[in-house]
């Protein structure tokens, strides 16, 4: 039973063009929903956070919007640029100690 | 670079030997954790430690233990490898504990093929 979900596995964006990633969750319970991106050969690098109780959290090109009652939520980066082209996981903090990943979403770029 | 290294990135290993993960933090945090990354499961926690001594398990523990005796070094042991054991392991670290959100620092995985 997936508590996030990431449904789909990949997206191709063009250069200069906005990239939507979303992310869908189960449990309400959730603190704190992260985001990470991932390059191959690399671990996961922290991306941005958004605590339960906001709607939205910006950081540069990279905005996250919360939506609770859908349990859903996005990463939107504008404008995305080739080195944006990785996996992005979703993740959520059920504890100060556990997160909850999504099974990652491989985005491209395309120039 | 936050200081945090896995050896060895690369092993390929055979069913039933031994397979011990080293995790080498600089960055003195409490917290440490082993994942493990398969296609279409995302990241699962296998086991993590916050502190000396002190371990717990995730949710796919079955098969795998750990050790922490210093600070700076986890240690993820596969008593007796088998092939669903073939995955790329994930060491991270923490200073989790306080409020806001668990960011966690990863090294750049292990890569283990048990034939």
């Amino acid at each position: 039973d997936q508590q996030v979900k990431q449904n789909s596995p990949s997206l191709s964006v063009q250069e200069g063009r906005i990239s939507i990633l979303n992310c869908d969750y189960t449990n309400s319970m959730f603190d704190y929903f992260l985001w990470y991106k991932k390059y191959p050969a690399e671990g996961p690098t922290f991306l941005i956070s958004i605590s339960s109780i906001k709607d939205k959290n910006e950081d540069g090109r990279f905005t996250v919007f919360l939506n609770k009652s859908a349990k859903h939520l996005s990463l939107h980066i504008v404008p995305s640029q080739p080195g944006d082209s990785a996996v992005y996981f979703c993740a959520a903090m059920v504890s100060n100690y556990q997160l909850i990943w999504g099974a990652g979403t491989k985005l491209i770029i395309k120039p | 670079d936050a200081g945090i290294t896995q050896s060895p990135r690369h092993k390929v290993t055979e069913t039933g030997t031994p397979v011990t993960l080293r995790c080498h933090q600089t960055e003195n945090h409490r917290y440490m954790y082993w994942y493990r990354q398969d296609p279409g499961h995302g990241l699962r926690l296998i086991h993590y430690s916050y502190g000396v001594k002190d371990t717990d398990k995730g949710e796919v523990s079955d098969g795998y233990s750990v050790s922490r005796s210093k600070t700076e070094d986890f240690l993820l042991t596969l008593e007796s490898a088998t092939s669903s054991q073939t995955s790329v392991y994930f060491c991270a670290i923490s200073e989790s504990g306080s409020t806001g959100a668990n960011v966690l620092t990863f090294g750049a995985g292990s890569r283990l093929t048990v034939l």
